[in-house]
């Protein structure tokens, strides 16, 4: 099974500032790449989806893949309170395939005041 | 987004008892759709991938014979856990793809006595 990982946190960044949440995997199979933001006892919510290499941007969100490094992250600029969740990462296999992602164990990002 | 419902939000249920879970696709059909568990503080794990019309696949460890899943429609799929126990407790999600995207339902806290 593809492996996810993510630093569990928590990240803490005052409000303003720019979060910068990272994920590296471990199968080179993985092809697409999903960002979740999961607030504590709800559902995950997607937030970006990025299936190339380089800078997919967003509104506040920018995500980045790099899959020479297999490497993907979450750039959240001008954080705010509300941002505050747990972020998952998700790897899929096959190019736009959104089915049997294999998730990270998130990253919590607390934003302070 | 794609909308994917599901009911209950909440369940308390005695040792022994059988829990069914509903998850539905508003607005969209999904011939195939997730059931994810989380445990506190854990990421989500793929317990099986219901198809509709045919028989449910499950991820390795998985009970087949007490977690039963049947999607009967292109909108519909039910999981029910049977004879439930406390160690079942958890939060169960059902997820479906719209397009190249995964959707998921609000989920469901299993709370076994």
């Amino acid at each position: 099974q593809k492996e996810v990982e993510q630093n569990s946190g928590p990240l803490s960044v005052p409000e303003g500032a720019i979060a910068s949440l990272n994920c590296t995997y471990s199968d080179r199979v993985s092809q697409s790449f999903f960002w979740y933001r999961q607030y504590s006892g709800k559902s995950p919510e997607l937030i970006m989806s990025i299936y190339s290499n380089g800078d997919k941007e967003d509104g506040r969100f920018t995500a980045q893949l790099n899959k020479a490094s297999q490497y993907v992250s979450l750039l959240i600029r001008d954080s705010q309170p509300s941002d505050s969740a747990t972020y998952l990462c998700a790897g899929g296999g096959g190019s736009g395939t959104a089915s049997k992602l294999t998730f990270g164990t998130g990253t919590r990002l607390q934003v302070t005041l | 987004g794609a909308v994917v419902s599901q009911h209950p939000s909440r369940v308390i249920c005695k040792s022994g008892t059988s829990v069914k879970i509903e998850c539905r696709s508003l607005d969209f059909q999904a011939t195939t759709m997730f059931w994810y568990r989380q445990f506190p503080k854990q990421s989500l794990m793929l317990m099986a991938t219901s198809n509709e019309g045919s028989k449910a696949t499950y991820e390795q460890g998985v009970e087949k014979d007490k977690f039963l899943i049947n999607h009967a429609s292109l909108t519909l799929s039910t999981l029910t856990v049977t004879s439930a126990h406390p160690e079942d407790s958890s939060f169960y999600i059902c997820s479906a793809t719209s397009g190249e995207k995964l959707f998921f339902g609000s989920g469901t806290q299993l709370s076994v006595l």
